[in-house]
């Protein structure tokens, strides 16, 4: 079995900071993803990468960069956080998309913004 | 667009209740439909997906039926325990790399 493991699992920053989030996977998946999950919404996919050096946007990219250098990484940046903003960021992998193949899940970096 | 409805944002039932999670979607075509399950400050876990009509999907005890004809995949179990407290997400494979999920179900087991 393999792992994602999320840093850091709680972060805390100041309005106006930029933040960044990283994931790191030893399934050997080719495709990572970032999603955001707000209390009583569902998951919100901000971007995702199907290989290494490749970036896609999701619905809910703006105010957010993403990077993949490795196939076993994949960064996020909050460009600049926003006051009293608090949610949980969900890194997940799959072996190849979505449509046949089960996603796995990080635990989740908390966010809260001061 | 594609869209997925999940009417109940908390199901409260006692130890050994039937349990019933209601997943309603919106899309065309025959979509791959998926349950996820996640425990308290863990990130969601597959549960079981269909993608053809009348396909039933099955995981743990729970089970859910792709409908075409009312575009729904309803969560069902038989006998639910404590340890089946957790939130429930009903999901709809946009493309290949996209899932739309639901809003999630919050399942609160009684002892």
């Amino acid at each position: 079995g393999g792992i994602i493991t999320q840093t850091p699992k709680f972060l805390i920053g100041q309005e106006g900071q930029k933040l960044t989030l990283k994931c790191q996977q030893n399934f050997n998946h080719d495709t990572m993803y970032w999603y955001r999950q707000d209390s009583g919404k569902g998951l919100r996919l901000i971007y995702y990468s199907i290989t290494e050096n490749d970036l896609q946007k999701g619905d809910l990219s703006e105010g957010y960069d993403a990077s993949r250098e490795k196939k076993s990484s994949f960064s996020l940046t909050v460009t600049s956080a926003q006051k009293n903003e608090m949610a949980v960021f969900l890194c997940a992998s799959s072996i190849d998309g979505v449509g046949q193949n089960t996603l796995y899940f990080g635990a989740g970096t908390r966010l809260s913004v001061l | 667009g594609d869209s997925v409805t999940q009417t109940e944002g908390q199901v409260a039932l006692s130890e050994e209740d039937f349990l019933t999670i209601h997943c309603n979607y919106s899309a065309s075509g025959y979509p791959a439909l998926f349950w996820y399950v996640q425990y308290p400050g863990e990130g969601p876990q597959f549960l079981f997906r269909a993608s053809r009509d009348k396909e039933k999907g099955s995981s743990r005890g729970f089970e859910a039926t792709y409908d075409k004809g009312t575009t729904s995949f309803h969560l069902r179990k038989a006998s639910v325990q404590e340890s089946d407290s957790a939130v429930y997400y009903c999901a709809l494979g946009d493309s290949n790399y996209q899932l739309i999920w639901g809003s999630g179900t919050k399942l609160i087991i009684k002892p």
